[in-house]
Formats: structure tokens, sequence, C-alpha cells
């Protein structure tokens, strides 16, 4: 039942670009992403719905494939503040807003 | 808008010991959603409250483990006896369902350490 991200590490050189694949087994209503900084709380990035509505607060992309149940986040032209864990947490049909977190993929910018 | 806050941030607590956290969520936002994180795994869902009701805990929580929200505001987090395995860090996130999307905001956390 828990999404399965890929990669589960990548490191990057500034300004290089990331996508980050999460994939579920299961119908999805709604994928959320978080960015997570060692020690801190996760922090919300985006939020994709069956339908393809989108919704995000930062200058990072992603997208839902409903058929395929996956998720993809895209990082473009990286910088050094977008270093940290991210997390996909998918939502089930009639589950509340029930999220199920993946196992993290751990990105490193480098200078 | 305040952001979700948690009180206390750190917790060292002893084997057999109850604890108690407290979660502060955004204003407005009905419903109330408690995690917990261990190290190198992402958040794992304990309960949630749509207002004062709770409407789902998981099998995976044992009966040590009680939540309440009274008034549909704040909410508790209680763990009686603690056990070495509880040591975790616990998340609370809150979202509306006024929204069309119902985006989860996450508060700081309270890192328990169970010696």
């Amino acid at each position: 039942q828990q999404p399965v991200q890929s990669p589960q590490a990548v490191i990057l050189r500034e300004g290089e670009d990331a996508v980050i694949n999460c994939s579920s087994s299961k119908a999805l209503y709604s994928v959320h992403w978080y960015r997570q900084k060692h020690g801190e709380a996760p922090v919300f990035l985006m939020i994709l719905l069956k339908g393809g509505e989108q919704k995000g607060h930062e200058k990072i992309s992603a997208s839902f494939n409903e058929k395929k149940q996956q998720s993809s986040l895209y990082l473009t032209a990286s910088q050094l503040s977008y270093s940290g864990t991210y997390f996909c947490g998918t939502e089930g049909y009639n589950q509340g807003g029930k999220l199920i977190f993946g196992q993290g993929t751990e990105l490193s910018v480098k200078p | 808008d305040t952001g979700v806050s948690q009180n206390p941030r750190h917790k060292i607590t002893k084997r057999g010991q109850n604890v108690t956290f407290r979660c502060d969520p955004i204003s407005e936002h009905n419903r109330l959603y408690w995690y917990r994180q261990t190290l190198g795994q992402g958040p794992e869902f304990l309960t949630y409250f749509q207002n004062e009701a709770q409407l789902e805990k998981s099998r995976l929580l044992s009966d040590r483990f009680s939540a309440e929200r009274p008034k549909g505001s704040f909410s508790t987090l209680e763990i009686q006896r603690t056990e070495q395995g509880d040591s975790a860090m616990y998340l609370c996130a809150s979202s509306s369902t006024r929204e069309f999307a119902y985006e989860q905001y996450f508060g700081p956390g309270t890192r328990l350490t169970v010696t």
C-alpha cells in the first residue's frame, strides 16, 4: 500500500535538473509532495488531484498519470536550497485526506 | 495566518511513564492529523479528526495511544506506559475541507526519546 519512490537518492550540481517518481498500486484521488530538511517538519510543495488539477507554491512542477497511478516531481535549474528529502503522500478515495507516504528521495545539490 | 504549532518540541521520558503532546492547528482548519516518523522513513498515519470527531485510527496504533480534540480546536496525543519503540518524531498536520484541495500543513513536531 505504501507508494514506491525512485530514485532513493540523487546528487546534483547547481543548475541541473532532476525527476522524482512516485508509484502506487492503489487507485489514487490525489498526490501530495513535500520536502523535508534534516530535523525539520515536512514542507508542502504541491498537490495533484485526479482530473488534472494542480497547485503548488514554488517554481517546481509535477504531473499525475491517473491510469498508471504515478506522479512525477520535476525540479529544474536546481538550487542549493532544493536539498532535502522529498516525500510523496498518496490519498485514496474516501480516505478523509489520510496520506500514505513513500520512503523518500534524498536530494543533494552541490555548488 | 499562523502555522501549526506543537508542544513540547522535545520530550525525554523513562520507559513506563505517560506523556502527552499538544497540537494547535491553523485557525479554521477543521481536519487535524497525527503522524509518526522514525529516522529514514516517511511519516506514518496514526489518526485524524474532523472537528471534534475522531474518524479513523490506524490499526497499527496500540491501546496505549489515545488522542482527543475537544471543541474541535487543539488536539492532544497521549501515550501511556511508554516503550523504547515509541521513540520517534510525532507530527501534527491540519487541513480545511472548505478548500478545493485539502492541502495538509505540518507542525514542527515533537521529538520523543524513551530511555
